[in-house]
């Protein structure tokens, strides 16, 4: 069983860069979700979209935008890299609003922005 | 807003138990979660717990839930050092919209000799 697959696993930009860190989940999941994880911060919410075709905005959307391509694909895309975006991303997903709401995570991205 | 709180660092040493304490604010929390997060990886649903229930027992750990202090906290027993990790507090609330859980900054379980 694949769960939540997100790639790169690593990636190194220079300021200004962009790029699109893809996640897709085989589980049938309405709900999909990106965090970014920093030292002493825990886990923050960037963007979540509820269902195939809506996203909304989570706790530090900034600098961010995202795609539900259809109910397995949930990208993250970052126009303009800043070293503020350096960070380890982790893409979920869950089926909301079932009997027993349980949150599945990928392995990460680890993102450096120079 | 949602609040979970967790302290940064548990030290213990090994074949002891563990107790790690998580507080949250939201009084409609309907499920209550441990997830684990070892080096370099994502995280892990360890256990839950509903709102309803005051305890869940699953092998080596023990979920314990008091709602009227919104206290939630994991016992590992007989830790090892295979439990070195970073453990998560989280919940999940009925009153909001789709936004996933609410986690707390996570405790580092570290294991002493």
């Amino acid at each position: 069983n694949a769960g939540v697959t997100q790639t790169p696993k690593f990636q190194v930009l220079k300021t200004g860069q962009s790029m699109t860190l893809q996640c897709a989940q085989d589980m049938n999941h309405n709900s999909m979700y990106w965090y970014r994880q920093d030292p002493g911060m825990g886990l923050r919410l960037i963007y979540y979209s509820a269902s195939e075709g809506t996203t909304d905005k989570g706790e530090v959307p900034n600098g961010y935008n995202v795609s539900r391509l259809n109910k397995r694909e949930f990208s993250l895309r970052l126009e303009s890299a800043a070293p503020s975006q350096t960070s380890v991303y982790f893409c979920a997903s869950m089926n909301r609003r079932a009997f027993n709401e349980k949150l599945f995570f990928g392995s990460g991205t680890q993102l450096s922005v120079l | 807003g949602e609040d979970v709180e967790q302290s940064l660092f548990l030290s213990v040493r090994e074949g002891d138990s563990s107790v790690i304490n998580c507080t949250y604010t939201d009084s409609s929390s309907t499920y209550l979660y441990w997830y684990k997060q070892e080096p370099g990886a994502g995280l892990q649903l360890l256990t839950y717990i509903f709102s309803n229930m005051d305890m869940k027992q699953d092998q080596r750990l023990t979920v314990l839930l008091n709602k009227k202090d919104k206290h939630l906290s994991l016992r590992i027993a007989d830790t090892q050092t295979g439990d070195s990790a970073i453990y998560f507090c989280a919940e999940s609330y009925s009153g909001g919209g789709a936004d996933g859980l609410t986690f707390g900054k996570g405790t580092h379980l570290i294991i002493q000799p």
